[in-house]
């Protein structure tokens, strides 16, 4: 059974501090989504990371992919209050079985 | 880019009924769909996948005689929940898998039962 675990769970840090949101999956993909949901919403699309070694960065975001350690990271850079919301990691295997499975989840609030 | 719906966005109804909600990829045709289900302040869970003219896959742990999905044609799911109970009560999201393997996500629907 594939697991998908997020650490922290639960993240409260003040503006303008750097922090990582680890993803950590148990089966072999090459293929790691990061998405962002707002309270009430559906999944805001953040990052797709397709093979090992992608680095991605928007914004004050920044996310990567290293599939050998099967493991992604989100990176937060000077946050600010509107990054306030849950993010979440998604594998996609695609290539074993068509599923896409979430991870845990990561509320992020962040302190002006 | 691309868009999926899902209809309706909210519902209520009474313990013991049926509701049918409905998932659209509205510019794309749609390989795959997926349904997942969200209680309040947890991850998204895999419920089912659909290939449009087979039979759904469900996971582990999820009745198919309970939530009945159907996927019609390429751009049109749907995911039954029959003889509802308040333990159904969910935010139930529906996402599409393009043929070029993008994954797209439904704004979700708020079922309530009573």
């Amino acid at each position: 059974e594939l697991k998908v675990e997020q650490n922290p769970l639960f993240l409260s840090m003040q503006e303008g501090k750097n922090y990582t949101i680890y993803c950590n999956y148990s089966t072999t993909s090459d293929r790691l989504y990061w998405y962002r949901q707002d309270p009430g919403k559906s999944l805001e699309s953040l990052f797709v990371l397709l093979s090992n070694g992608a680095v991605k960065q928007e914004g004050r975001l920044m996310a990567s992919l290293d599939t050998k350690a099967r493991l992604s990271t989100l990176h937060i850079t000077a946050a600010v209050h509107d990054l306030s919301a849950t993010y979440f990691c998604a594998v996609d295997m695609t290539n074993t079985g068509n599923q896409f499975y979430f991870g845990t989840g990561t509320s992020l609030t962040v302190i002006p | 880019g691309a868009v999926v719906s899902q209809h309706p966005s909210r519902v209520i109804c009474k313990s013991g009924t049926s509701v049918k909600i409905e998932c659209r990829s509205l510019d794309f045709q749609a390989t795959t769909m997926f349904w997942y289900r969200q209680f309040p302040k947890q991850s998204l869970m895999l419920m089912a996948t659909s290939n449009e003219g087979s039979k759904a896959t469900y996971e582990q742990g999820v009745e198919k005689d309970k939530f009945l999905i159907n996927h019609a044609s390429l751009t049109l799911s749907t995911l039954t929940v029959t003889s509802a109970h308040p333990e159904d009560s969910s935010f139930y999201i529906c996402s599409a898998r393009s043929l070029y393997n993008e994954q797209f996500f439904g704004p979700g629907t708020r079922l309530t039962v009573l």
